[in-house]
């Protein structure tokens, strides 16, 4: 069974300084991967997604996350934190041969932005 | 175009009552996927169906039951609910489930007293 673990529930970063996410993933074959941002009683938003190809994925908001099959990671970064980049953010992926209907969530983290 | 839509937003139940919950796709998505978000168990699927047929079915007891029209509008049902079906519950519409982008409405918060 596929996993995604997300380390740490909460990171807390100042304005401006760079966020870092981190994702870690168990799959027998490199599934596709997703960032999804979840806003307070909103549902979730599409950050970013790897199928296949360039492992360094540009997203919405600034957000990038790179692909690396050898550490089995997936790290969500933004280098200018905002304060409306607070959210909780999900790491997720999907089955092997791309079956997105069928997500695998991480739990979660919680991103605060300081002033 | 609209997003996708679930309704009602908020609901209250007692326990050993059932609900209805009601997601609206995309207009032209034809998959619907489910997802119950709880603190404790995070984001778990619940269910996908595709042209009125269920593809694929997540680990939740059989209380938990779905259906599709054939306008892609789907619903979700819970039978004799329990405290522990508290949660907001989601849904995702894609064209076509595969390879596709979901894209998920605000959600359903249940509450079950």
């Amino acid at each position: 069974a596929q996993s995604v673990t997300q380390l740490g529930s909460h990171v807390s970063v100042s304005e401006g300084a760079l966020v870092l996410l981190r994702c870690n993933y168990s799959s027998s074959v490199p599934p596709y991967l997703f960032w999804y941002v979840q806003y307070p009683n909103q549902g979730l938003q599409l950050l970013l997604k790897y199928t296949t190809g360039a492992t360094l994925v540009k997203g919405i908001n600034g957000f990038e996350a790179e692909f690396k099959k050898s550490e089995t990671s997936f790290h969500l970064t933004k280098p200018s934190a905002h304060m409306s980049d607070a959210a909780e953010y999900f790491c997720a992926v999907s089955p092997p041969g791309g079956s997105n209907y069928k997500l695998t969530f991480g739990k979660g983290t919680l991103l605060t932005v300081n002033p | 175009k609209a997003g996708v839509t679930q309704t009602p937003r908020y609901l209250i139940k007692t326990r050993g009552q059932q609900v209805t919950l009601s997601c609206s796709p995309i207009s032209g998505h034809r998959s619907v996927s489910w997802y119950q978000q709880t603190p404790g168990q995070g984001l778990q699927f619940l269910f996908e169906y595709f042209s009125e047929t269920q593809r694929n079915k997540g680990n939740f007891p059989g209380r938990f039951s779905g259906r599709q029209f054939s306008n892609s509008r789907s619903e979700m049902n819970v039978s004799t609910l329990e405290l522990g079906d508290s949660a907001l519950y989601l849904c995702a519409s894609s064209w076509s489930g595969t390879d596709a982008e979901q894209y998920f409405g605000p959600g359903t918060r249940l509450t079950v007293t």
